[in-house]
């Protein structure tokens, strides 16, 4: 029973490419999350998503920043014209919906350079 | 928005040795669950607890959701227990979000 997968794990990116982290969240479960942890800091939340449609995005920074969850495939955050203070780990979680435990995967570490 | 504090923020602890963490959050909140990250960044849960005592091997935890605290157990700690643990309380946002707020974290380091 695999958990929630995520890649890739590490990411090198220049400043102003574009960096894709994908995400396929636990058998069964619908509801992604991602998170951002930044060095020494605890995790941030950024957005939630089901199927096809995004719940919350308060998290997510104004620019730049995009997720997906398409009705087929892993979900997707993207980040366009990456900086240096997009370096961060990205976590993703799934669940099977409200008051279930929270998934978390392994993480994809982006390094900006 | 609602603040998670953990205490302390860092620790460090012989092997064998017992300890309490402490986190306290200013309102009510849906659940909480405790995570432990461990030095190759893996976040593992270690439970799920909105309220009550659950034991898991030499970790236990209690929740009194009441006065807006939990408390995690280690006892006989081990090397592989270094790392930080974070508590996280599940918030209810607008319409029909349920998402996890984070606290500051404890960092355990565990010496031979």
């Amino acid at each position: 029973n695999a958990g929630v997968m995520q890649n890739p794990r590490h990411l090198v990116r220049r400043r102003g490419q574009e960096a894709r982290l994908r995400c396929s969240p636990m058998k069964g479960h619908s509801h992604v999350y991602w998170y951002r942890q930044l060095p020494e800091e605890g995790l941030k939340f950024m957005v939630y998503l089901q199927k096809e449609n995004i719940i919350d995005e308060s998290g997510m920074p104004k620019e730049r920043f995009s997720a997906e969850f398409p009705k087929e495939g892993p979900s997707i955050l993207r980040i366009q014209q990456v900086v240096r203070g997009d370096s961060a780990a990205y976590f993703c979680a799934s669940s099977q919906g409200a008051g279930n435990t929270i998934y978390f995967g392994e993480g994809s570490w982006l390094t900006v350079v | 928005g609602i603040q998670v504090e953990q205490s302390p923020p860092d620790l460090i602890l012989q092997e064998g040795a017992n300890s309490t963490l402490r986190c306290n959050f200013s309102d009510s909140v849906n659940n909480l669950q405790w995570f432990h990250q461990n030095p190759w960044g893996q976040l593992i849960n270690l439970f799920y607890i909105p309220s009550g005592t659950k034991q898991n091997g030499r970790l236990s935890a209690t929740t009194v959701a009441t006065e807006r605290y939990s408390l995690l157990y280690i006892s006989s700690s081990q090397t592989t227990d270094s790392g930080v643990y974070f508590c996280a309380v599940e918030v209810r946002g607008g319409g029909a979000t349920n998402k996890l707020i984070f606290g500051t974290g404890t960092l355990l380091a565990v010496q031979p």
